[in-house]
């Protein structure tokens, strides 16, 4: 069973525009919310992070929304560039144990 | 970068034969484990370990086996490789960031069984 739900699988932007990436989970327990940028050859690196007490976090073009009530929450990039263009996965955790969505392959058009 | 090595990098083996991949880290991390990564499946867990001697199975796994004698080493064991392990194999570990643990990921070993 799939404690994670990632869509869309893949995702083409045009340069500019804005990249959205949503998860859902079930578990009500979970109490981390990290997203995860992936490029070809390489490993999984953070990308950012969310905790449950709130309901946006922004680091630079990234953005997490997180709806608490509604189970969901989503990645957005803003002036998506081409150097974006990797795999993305979400990821919810409750302590020590994670657990992934299973990836959207994001292409930025230039 | 958490101070995450695999070894091998790359490997091609023929079913049946036994294969090991080692996950080394620098930092003295507690928890350590092993994840493959399959086109459609995302990150799936294997085994974990929460330290030296402790460990527990993962999602997936069936066909596999984990050791670790020493904090800084975890050894993922495949007694008899199957084609259907042919995967990318990722070692991870869990450090503290903020206010929780979040994990971290090493480059990865990919496993091509014939």
């Amino acid at each position: 069973q799939q404690q994670v739900k990632q869509s869309p699988q893949s995702l083409i932007v045009q340069k500019g525009g804005i990249s959205i990436i949503n998860c859902a989970y079930e578990n009500t327990a979970f109490d981390y919310f990290p997203w995860y940028q992936q490029f070809p050859g390489k490993g999984p690196a953070l990308l950012i992070a969310i905790r449950p007490d709130v309901s946006e976090k922004k680091e630079g073009r990234f953005t997490i929304s997180f709806n608490k009530s509604a189970k969901q929450f989503s990645l957005h990039i803003m002036d998506s560039q081409p150097g974006d263009s990797a795999t993305y996965f979400c990821a919810a955790a409750i302590g020590n144990q994670f657990y992934f969505g299973t990836g959207t392959s994001l292409t930025v058009i230039p | 970068d958490a101070g995450i090595t695999q070894s091998p990098r790359h490997k091609v083996t023929e079913t049946g034969t036994p294969v090991t991949l080692r996950c080394h880290q620098t930092e003295n991390h507690r928890y350590m484990y092993w994840y493959r990564q399959d086109p459609g499946h995302g990150l799936r867990l294997i085994h974990y370990s929460y330290g030296v001697k402790d460990t527990d199975k993962g999602e997936v796994s069936d066909g596999y086996s984990v050791s670790r004698s020493k904090t800084e080493d975890f050894l993922l064991t495949l007694e008899s490789a199957t084609s259907s392990q042919t995967s990318v194999y990722f070692c991870a570990i869990t450090r503290g960031q903020g206010n929780g643990e979040t994990q971290y990921f090493g480059p990865g070993t990919r496993l091509l069984v014939l």
